[in-house]
C-alpha cells in the first residue's frame, strides 16, 4: 500500500514537503509519480521518477519549483513544493507505476494541500 | 503537449444499459493508452492499459479499444457500482496528460 502524509494549510510563497512511505511491494524496482487532483476537478500529473532515481520529469505548472526524490532504503517517495501558489491547491496522490511503463496500478488515498493565505 | 479531450462529460444511464465512452487525443498516442475509474472520495483504479488490456480483477464488461487518437471505453452492462468518473491518460510523451473524465451517473 502507499500513505501519504505532509499535507496542510500553507501561505502563497510558502513551502511543504510530501511524504508517501510504501509497503508491500519492492519499493526500489518501480517508478513512482505524484497526481493531484484540485476540488472538484480532474486528474492532473505532477512529477514522475525513476527507480533508481536517476530520471525524473515534471509538469510545466510545477517546473522549478517542485522536486521529486525518493530514499529507497525507506521505501519512501518525497514531492518538495516551494514557491506554492492557490492553484497548487489539491489533494496530492502519490501512485505506483505497473503492468507497464507509467501506468499506476496502485494509488495512496492522497493528502490535502491548501495554499491561502 | 498531448491534450486528452473526453465525451461526453456526463453520461446519465440506468444499471443494465450499455456505455460507451470516449477519448480522442490531439496528436497520435499510438496504444500507450489507459482507463482510470474515480469514485468519489477515493483514488483512481486502473481499468485498462495499453488501450484495450484489462488489469488484474477487472470484470469483462469492461473493455477498451481504440489506437492512434480515437479512444473509447465500453461497459457492456452497467452494474450499481459502475456509476463513477472515468478518467484517459496517455504515456506516450512527457508531460503524461489525463483526460478531464466522464461522469457516469444513474439516470
Amino acid at each position: 500500500q502507499l500513505l501519504e502524509s505532509g499535507g496542510g494549510l500553507v501561505q502563497p510563497g510558502g513551502s511543504l514537503r510530501l511524504s508517501c512511505v510504501a509497503s508491500g511491494f519492492t519499493f526500489s524496482n518501480y517508478p513512482m509519480t505524484w497526481v493531484r487532483q484540485a476540488p472538484g476537478k480532474g486528474l492532473e500529473w505532477v512529477s514522475a521518477i525513476s527507480g533508481s532515481e536517476t530520471s525524473t520529469n515534471y509538469a510545466d505548472s510545477v517546473k522549478g519549483r517542485f522536486t521529486i526524490s525518493r530514499d529507497n532504503s525507506k521505501n519512501t517517495l518525497f514531492l518538495q513544493m516551494s514557491s506554492l501558489r492557490a492553484e497548487d491547491t489539491a489533494v496530492y496522490y502519490c501512485a505506483k507505476e505497473g503492468y507497464s511503463y507509467w501506468y499506476f496500478d496502485l494509488w495512496g488515498r492522497g493528502t490535502l494541500v491548501t495554499v491561502s493565505s | 503537449e498531448i491534450v486528452l479531450t473526453q465525451s461526453p462529460a456526463t453520461l446519465s444511464l440506468s444499471p443494465g444499459e450499455r456505455a460507451t465512452l470516449s477519448c480522442r487525443a490531439s496528436q497520435s498516442v499510438s496504444s500507450y493508452f489507459a482507463w482510470y475509474q474515480q469514485k468519489p472520495g477515493q483514488a483512481p483504479r486502473l481499468l485498462i492499459y495499453d488501450a484495450s488490456n484489462r488489469a488484474t480483477g477487472i470484470p469483462a464488461r469492461f473493455s477498451g479499444s481504440g489506437s492512434g487518437t480515437v479512444f473509447a471505453l465500453t461497459i457492456s452492462s452497467l452494474e450499481p457500482e459502475d456509476f463513477a468518473v472515468y478518467y484517459c491518460q496517455q504515456r506516450r510523451n512527457w508531460p503524461l496528460t489525463f483526460g478531464g473524465g466522464t461522469k457516469v451517473e444513474i439516470k
